[in-house]
């Protein structure tokens, strides 16, 4: 495996239900982070961990839980989600979180769809 | 006023044509910036990267920034069929781990 995964691919969940997102990266980074894309909208950067360290949580509500076990996993626990939350869920990773000449490199992403 | 403001598009070009995109913005502070090609359900994958003003060319991609005016660029040349996607354009300011992200823009090349 190379650069960024994640699992799974596609996710179907109901409203009650709880499931995770998985992230790893294969590049020797020290910084991971998880973005929201939805249509015709920008990237929505969720959370940063540094060093398993988490730097940012950026106003996102509790129904989402972030953990990072080291600096080549990352996980989104996902609990009694809304369908607004229906979306393509990215992972990135980058060398360092405050490197100058640096920028971030994504995963695949997970498509979730919430019923 | 959105930080990065890109036009959505969509935006079809016959083979060959030459694809010309854009993305403004409005904070000074940006140094880097950056374009990100996505195919549909796909994650992003970086095709540009620039430090500050000036051009940059790789192959059929040239990307420009011109900081004075808070805009950047990204022409294909020679576009083909599979550089139809989605390019988003993304920015930060030194030492920010932070991306400002545009909304993207939808190409299709047709054959």
């Amino acid at each position: 495996e190379t650069g960024v995964t994640q699992t799974p691919r596609h996710l179907v969940m109901g409203m009650t239900n709880k499931k995770s997102l998985k992230c790893e990266q294969h590049l020797g980074h020290n910084a991971m982070y998880w973005y929201k894309q939805s249509a015709k909208k920008p990237l929505e950067l969720m959370f940063v961990y540094s060093l398993e360290e988490r730097v940012e949580n950026n106003s996102v509500p509790s129904r989402f839980s972030p953990e990072c076990p080291n600096s080549s996993h990352l996980f989104l626990h996902l609990h009694t989600l809304q369908p607004e939350d229906s979306a393509l869920y990215l992972c990135a990773s980058s060398q360092d979180r405050l490197a100058g000449g640096e920028t971030q490199y994504f995963g695949p992403g997970t498509r979730l769809l919430v019923l | 006023q959105k930080e990065v403001e890109q036009d959505p598009g969509p935006l079809s070009v016959p083979e060959g044509a030459i694809v010309s995109l854009n993305c403004t913005y409005s904070n000074s502070a940006f140094q880097y910036f950056m374009w990100y090609r996505q195919y549909s359900r796909k994650g992003p994958e970086l095709l540009m990267y620039t430090y500050s003003s000036g051009n940059k060319e790789d192959g059929r991609f040239t990307a420009q920034v011109d900081k004075s005016s808070k805009y950047i660029s990204l022409f294909i040349r020679d576009s083909q069929p599979s550089d139809s996607a989605t390019y988003l354009c993304a920015m930060r300011a030194r030492d920010d781990y932070k991306l400002s992200f545009g909304a993207g823009t939808t190409v299709t090349v047709r054959a």
